[in-house]
């Protein structure tokens, strides 16, 4: 069965520490791995999409990792405008997005 | 460009009444999604639809739930009658076009509380 499961379920960081989110997963034929971030009240906005393992993608503080196994999502120096819940999406060999639960990041002045 | 479109934004119902809801996608995308947002959980998919056929409604519950999508364009998601589980953010989304990795863009969501 699909799965994708994400780590930690809630982070804390003082403005400037920076960290990483985790997103492991296992599915059928991966079509794409998509981050989405999403405030509270709002609809998930598109972050970024990793199509094949060693692609790396960047956007302003956010770096977004695959490998066969795993993404990450690196944010250096992160800001208190950072604080979102970020989740993580496969698409499947039917091109239906599976999500996992979210990690809740909270940035700290 | 406006994106993604939905309305209600909230809407608060006693078990057993009917709700609806309404998505009009980003236009010229002809593929629009319908998931469910449990509290602390990821979106989970309801519906799809290519133009006006759904394509994939394996996840919707058919014995209350039923969803159009007259003329390819806005679509209606309806509840009836609605139950205490239903409590939930209901999002629409759209992409493209279909049978590809297109990003699907969503909309604010409706979030439904039921008493």
């Amino acid at each position: 069965e699909d799965q994708v499961t994400q780590s930690p379920e809630a982070l804390r960081l003082q403005e400037g520490e920076s960290s990483s989110l985790n997103c492991s997963y296992t599915v059928s034929g991966l079509r794409g791995l998509f981050w989405y971030r999403q405030d509270p009240g709002k609809g998930p906005e598109f972050l970024f999409t990793l199509y094949s393992a060693g692609e790396e993608k960047e956007k302003e503080r956010l770096k977004a990792t695959l490998t066969k196994k795993e993404s990450f999502l690196h944010i250096t120096a992160p800001k208190p405008e950072d604080s979102a819940t970020y989740l993580c999406a496969v698409m499947d060999s039917s091109y239906k997005l599976i999500f996992g639960s979210g990690t809740r990041l909270l940035v700290r002045p | 460009e406006a994106g993604v479109v939905q309305s209600p934004r909230y809407k608060i119902i006693e078990k057993k009444q009917p709700v609806a809801f309404w998505c009009n996608p980003i236009s010229g995308h002809n593929t629009l999604y319908w998931y469910r947002q449990n509290l602390g959980q990821g979106p989970e998919l309801l519906i799809r639809y290519e133009n006006e056929e759904a394509v994939d409604d394996s996840q919707l519950p058919k014995d209350r739930f039923s969803a159009e999508r007259l003329k390819g364009v806005d679509s209606t998601l309806k509840i009836q009658p609605a139950e205490l589980g239903d409590s939930a953010v209901y999002l629409c989304a759209s992409s493209l076009v279909a049978g590809n990795t297109d990003t699907q863009y969503f909309g604010p969501g409706t979030r439904l509380t039921v008493l």
